[in-house]
């Protein structure tokens, strides 16, 4: 079965800490990763996706197979980090599987 | 270039009754994808659509059908609304059906009482 877990509902950091923001899922076939953020008041939005190997606002995350995990990144954290993170695994076509997301807290 | 959106914003309905949700896709996008949010979840696939045709579908009843429409604006439709059908609908569009960048609207509010 296709399954994303985001293990921590809540992170909560302060201002210039790192942060590692939890992602493992359950595939059988090639899976394509990405992470989706919501800041407060927004819509839900693209952050990253593995393919692209890119650092987006300082944040990076890669697609390890054999943990089964996409961890996501960032060596500084800001306040404007704030907000609701989302792991999603796209499994054939346009089928994605969103995880249940973890709300990101940086404190001043 | 005008953004997605979606109609209307929220809305109140009592069970067995039928829903209708709107969604405009953004400019130049022929893809379109729903999606149900609960409370405290992350969003689950619908299903997508993609040149008037399904395109894909997550584990949801027949009772969600959809449509799209030669100008790629799509509508998702529920009957016999049930409790726990209570959530945000969220639609997303993109440019290809094989995997351009999603672009979230703001969701329409379902209560079902």
């Amino acid at each position: 079965a296709q399954r994303v877990t985001q293990p921590e509902k809540l992170l909560s950091v302060f201002k210039g800490a790192p942060v590692e923001l939890k992602c493992n899922y359950s595939y059988s076939g090639s899976p394509e990763l990405f992470w989706y953020v919501q800041y407060s008041r927004q819509r839900l939005q693209l952050l990253l996706r593995h393919i692209s190997r890119e650092s987006i606002k300082g944040f990076t995350a890669d697609l390890n197979k054999g943990e089964t995990s996409f961890h996501l990144k960032k060596p500084f954290a800001q306040e404007e980090d704030s907000a609701m993170y989302y792991c999603a695994l796209r499994t054939g076509g346009q089928n994605f599987v969103f995880g249940p997301g973890t709300r990101l807290s940086v404190l001043p | 270039e005008t953004g997605v959106t979606q109609s209307p914003t929220h809305l109140i309905k009592t069970r067995g009754q039928q829903v209708t949700l709107r969604c405009s896709s953004q400019s130049g996008h022929n893809t379109v994808s729903w999606y149900q949010q609960a409370l405290g979840q992350g969003p689950q696939f619908i299903f997508q659509y993609y040149r008037e045709e399904e395109n894909g579908r997550g584990n949801f009843p027949p009772r969600f059908s959809g449509l799209q429409f030669p100008n790629y604006s799509s509508e998702l439709n529920v009957n016999a609304l049930e409790l726990d059908d209570s959530a945000l609908y969220l639609c997303a569009s993109s440019s290809l059906a094989g995997g351009e960048t999603q672009y979230f609207g703001p969701g329409t509010r379902l209560l079902v009482l």
